[in-house]
């Protein structure tokens, strides 16, 4: 089946530990994202990258770091640095980044910072 | 600076009516538009896109209106059923955006039976 896969599914992580979140996508799109979710909110973008091996700060990408090495996989690096790091964690692709397509999503990982 | 407000934080409707959901826009250079579909704890889905060549677009019981000069757009489900409950996030986008999508906060229906 092709899709979007995260994982872990929930992340727990003590103050000050960098952690990183996996996104892997077999559906051959060229562009990927991050994005995070708190309540109340829309998702807000964290990175995007419409290529491999190039990547671009979104709204929110303080704290935060990304690399993509490889087509089908964009892991998302939470570091020590980002004050707020509990919330929901999203990583979408698209077929292109510049075309208006839709963008399909994985499951999500929750981290919670204890 | 909030570009796409879905002002409703939530809608209560009864089983078998309809369902509008609106959201507002603030930026003129967006002209595709989307509606995706979130279940607790998971990914949002694709719902319902238009073009802003377009004022409608309907795919069964989900319709999607888009008026421009007022910035503004909304999602018509009907008839509404239990299992529409979900949160419904609009979407933004325009060609200077490479793709990036810009979220409204999100409106939770509840479809009661």
């Amino acid at each position: 089946d092709g899709g979007i896969t995260q994982s872990p599914k929930y992340l727990f992580r003590k103050e000050g530990q960098n952690v990183t979140l996996s996104c892997e996508q077999n559906l051959n799109h060229d562009a990927m994202y991050w994005y995070r979710q708190d309540p109340g909110q829309g998702l807000r973008l964290i990175y995007y990258s419409q290529i491999v091996n190039d990547f671009q700060k979104g709204d929110i990408a303080e704290g935060y770091s990304v690399s993509r090495e490889k087509k089908e996989s964009f892991p998302l690096t939470v570091t020590s640095a980002q004050k707020n790091p509990t919330a929901f964690y999203l990583c979408a692709s698209s077929r292109q980044g510049g075309s208006y397509n839709e963008q399909f999503f994985g499951p999500g990982t929750r981290l919670t910072v204890l | 600076d909030q570009q796409v407000k879905q002002n409703s934080p939530s809608l209560s409707v009864q089983e078998g009516r309809i369902s509008i959901l609106n959201c507002d826009y603030t930026n003129s250079m967006f002209d595709y538009f989307l509606w995706y579909k979130k279940y607790p704890a998971e990914g949002p889905t694709f719902l319902i896109s238009i073009s802003s060549i377009k004022d409608k677009n309907e795919d069964g019981r989900f319709t999607v209106f888009l008026n421009k000069s007022a910035k503004h757009l909304s999602l018509h489900i009907v008839p509404s059923q239990p299992g529409d409950s979900a949160v419904y996030f609009c979407a933004a986008t325009g060609s200077g955006n490479t793709g990036k999508l810009i979220f409204g906060q999100g409106t939770t229906l509840q479809v009661k039976p």
